[in-house]
């Protein structure tokens, strides 16, 4: 099972900060991912971190993204600074495959508002 | 705007065959393989289809996916209620060095 926690709502040029719990399995071998859905929108990738922290980022988001991992703790943790209201989004987190589009278990999600 | 395009919508009665499009180009579909998700309005996508026509654990044998050159396509037979939901095609990207999705395509069962 995978579990999203952080605030709900974030102010305009603030930093989104969302932590991600697994639980039933180690993190070791596999990779763990960050996806977004805008409200009524479809769904956008925004990066992966390895067992290991090697992370990989979305270009498009690559200058304000950062992604950690704390194996110890089973979570690993999704940063996005100067965030807007294009922001403002369900953001899932997910096992995931690299070399693939395998995300096989994924977090319920959790909405994030971008708003003053 | 999305990299795979997907039709908005698609629809059939209960017992029909529905089949939803997925285009992309030689760096995804064309190079990799094609994944299917479910999402029911209010969750987390679900992984329904993987690996050249593979289905995880419980899903129905009514669904199916086909690919040719930088194009696939999912197949729901014996249309039911419970398919109602958003279907996403996605892909690993070379270029990119991420998966790709489509846009979603919204099947209602009328």
């Amino acid at each position: 099972q995978l579990q999203e926690s952080g605030p709900g709502l974030v102010k305009p040029s603030e930093t989104l900060s969302l932590t991600c719990t697994v639980s039933g399995t180690l993190m070791n071998y596999y990779s763990w991912t960050w996806i977004r859905q805008p409200p009524g929108k479809g769904l956008e990738w925004i990066g992966y971190v390895s067992d290991r922290g090697s992370p990989t980022y979305n270009p498009s988001l690559k200058s304000r993204v950062s992604m950690s991992v704390d194996a110890g703790k089973n979570q690993f943790s999704l940063s996005l600074s100067s965030v807007t209201a294009a922001d403002t989004a369900v953001y899932f987190c997910a096992r995931f495959l690299p070399g693939t589009a395998n995300q096989d278990h994924w977090g319920q999600g959790k909405l994030v508002i971008v708003s003053s | 705007q999305s990299v795979l395009t997907q039709p908005p919508s698609a629809s059939g009665t209960p017992g029909q065959r529905v089949s939803i499009s997925c285009s992309g180009s030689h760096s995804n579909i064309g190079s990799n393989y094609v994944y299917w998700y479910q999402q029911v309005t209010g969750t987390a996508p679900k992984l329904l289809i993987y690996t050249s026509n593979q289905r995880t654990s419980g899903v129905s044998d009514r669904f199916s996916e086909s690919k040719s050159g930088t194009s696939a396509s999912l197949d729901i037979s014996g249309l039911r209620s419970e398919d109602e939901a958003d279907y996403y095609c996605a892909a690993w990207d070379d270029n990119l060095r991420g998966p790709v999705f489509g846009g979603g395509t919204k099947v209602t069962v009328l």
